[in-house]
Formats: C-alpha cells, sequence, structure tokens
C-alpha cells in the first residue's frame, strides 16, 4: 500500500515564528487531506488538497502531486497552533493512510 | 463541511464486557464508512471498511469476530469491541465520505475506550 512520510517528527516554535511542514507519499493519490489533532484527540480537518495550492487565515498548504508531496505551512505561529499534525493520503476504495504526524509546540 | 458524529465520546467498562460505538452522518449519505484506532502518542490506523447493507472488510491483523461492524443504513455504522480486555483500550475514529470516492472524508470526534 501507499507508504506516507512526515517531517520533521517534532518541532519547536516561538510564538510569532513560522514554520513548514512536509508530507512525502509513495504514490499517485486520489485525495490528501491535513488535520490537527487538539489535546482532546479530536481530529480537525484543515485541508482537502489532493492540488494546488489553498489558504485559509494563517494556514496555507501546497501539494505537488506530480513530485509526491504536500506542504503546509503555519505562518505568525500561536500557543494554540500546539498539537499533532497528521497529513492522509488514499489511492483507492477511500481508504486514507496516516502518516505519523509531527508534534507541533509552541512556546509563548 | 458535512458533519460526522461518534458516540459516546468517552466510555470506562469492564474487562469481559462488550462496548458499542456508533457513527452517524449528520447530513450526508454516506455509503462507505471506516473505523480507524488510534494508541497514545501513535497515528491512525485503519482497522475497516464498513459498507452499507453488506459486511465490513477488516485490513490484516485485525479480528473480526471481536471488533463487529455493522452499517445497518446510509447513515449509521456501529463498531461493537466484544470481550473487551485492557489491551483493546484506545482512541477510535471512525470518518465517512459522502458518496463517491473522490471527495473529502469527514471525521468524528473519537472515542477513547478504557477497559479496566
Amino acid at each position: 500500500g501507499i507508504q506516507v512520510e512526515q517531517s520533521p517528527p517534532d518541532l519547536i516554535l516561538q510564538e510569532g515564528a513560522n514554520s513548514t511542514l512536509r508530507c512525502n507519499f509513495s504514490d499517485s493519490v486520489n485525495n490528501l487531506q491535513w488535520f490537527h489533532q487538539n489535546p482532546w484527540g479530536q481530529l480537525i480537518n484543515l485541508f482537502y488538497i489532493p492540488s494546488g495550492t489553498k489558504q485559509n487565515g494563517r494556514l496555507s498548504a501546497t501539494t505537488v502531486a506530480t513530485e509526491r508531496y504536500s506542504l503546509l505551512y503555519i505562518s505568525s505561529s500561536q500557543t494554540t497552533d500546539s498539537g499533532v499534525y497528521f497529513c492522509a493520503a488514499d489511492t483507492n476504495a477511500g481508504k486514507s493512510t496516516f502518516g505519523d504526524g509531527t508534534t507541533l509546540t509552541v512556546k509563548p | 463541511g458535512a458533519v460526522v458524529s461518534q458516540h459516546p465520546s468517552w466510555v470506562i467498562c469492564k474487562s469481559g464486557t462488550s462496548v458499542k460505538i456508533e457513527c452517524r452522518s449528520l447530513d450526508f449519505q454516506a455509503t462507505t464508512m471506516f473505523w480507524y484506532r488510534q494508541f497514545p502518542k501513535q497515528s491512525l490506523m485503519l482497522m475497516a471498511t464498513s459498507n452499507e447493507g453488506s459486511k465490513a472488510t477488516y485490513e490484516q491483523g485485525v479480528e473480526k469476530d471481536k471488533f463487529l461492524i455493522n452499517h445497518a443504513s446510509l447513515t449509521l455504522s456501529t463498531l461493537t469491541v466484544t470481550s473487551a480486555h485492557p489491551e483493546d483500550s484506545s482512541f477510535y475514529i471512525c470518518s465517512a465520505r459522502v458518496k463517491g470516492l473522490n471527495t473529502e472524508a469527514f471525521f468524528g470526534q473519537g472515542t477513547r475506550l478504557t477497559v479496566v
């Protein structure tokens, strides 16, 4: 099946800093999504982005499907951005394969 | 966006008992729903694909007799953990897609199961 790798595994930032999270996938994908898992475990859907670029406030994402990677940009980070960020990709039958996540800690 | 509701949010049960978790798509029909399990500080792992009106498809290594899945309608799938043991303690999350495969997946809020 498809392999999904995220980097870095851990990231510590000072409030106000910018960051880039990366997601590499081993095969062509039908769907690519980015999620933020909050401390209570709830998955917050950030972007549905099988290709192209999208922006939502301080967050933006770019997927280059031909090169099999996606990037999540966080600008002017806030302490509330802390948590685990997952990307998930699927190729067939709608099953999502998740990466191992990036744990982001934003310090005040 | 579409809403997927999962119930209960958390449950504590005794070893040997069974627990049922519900996953509902509130404002759309989902012919296919998916069940995931997440152990602490790990990623989400797909357990099974739930198809409305047919048997679920389980991933390798997932015991179908222990994790019973029923998808009785286009808006409801249930996961029953039978004869639960402490090692079944985990975070269980469901997802659903609007009919059609190349669409966004919407996730429930998850159920934290603790077996004592």
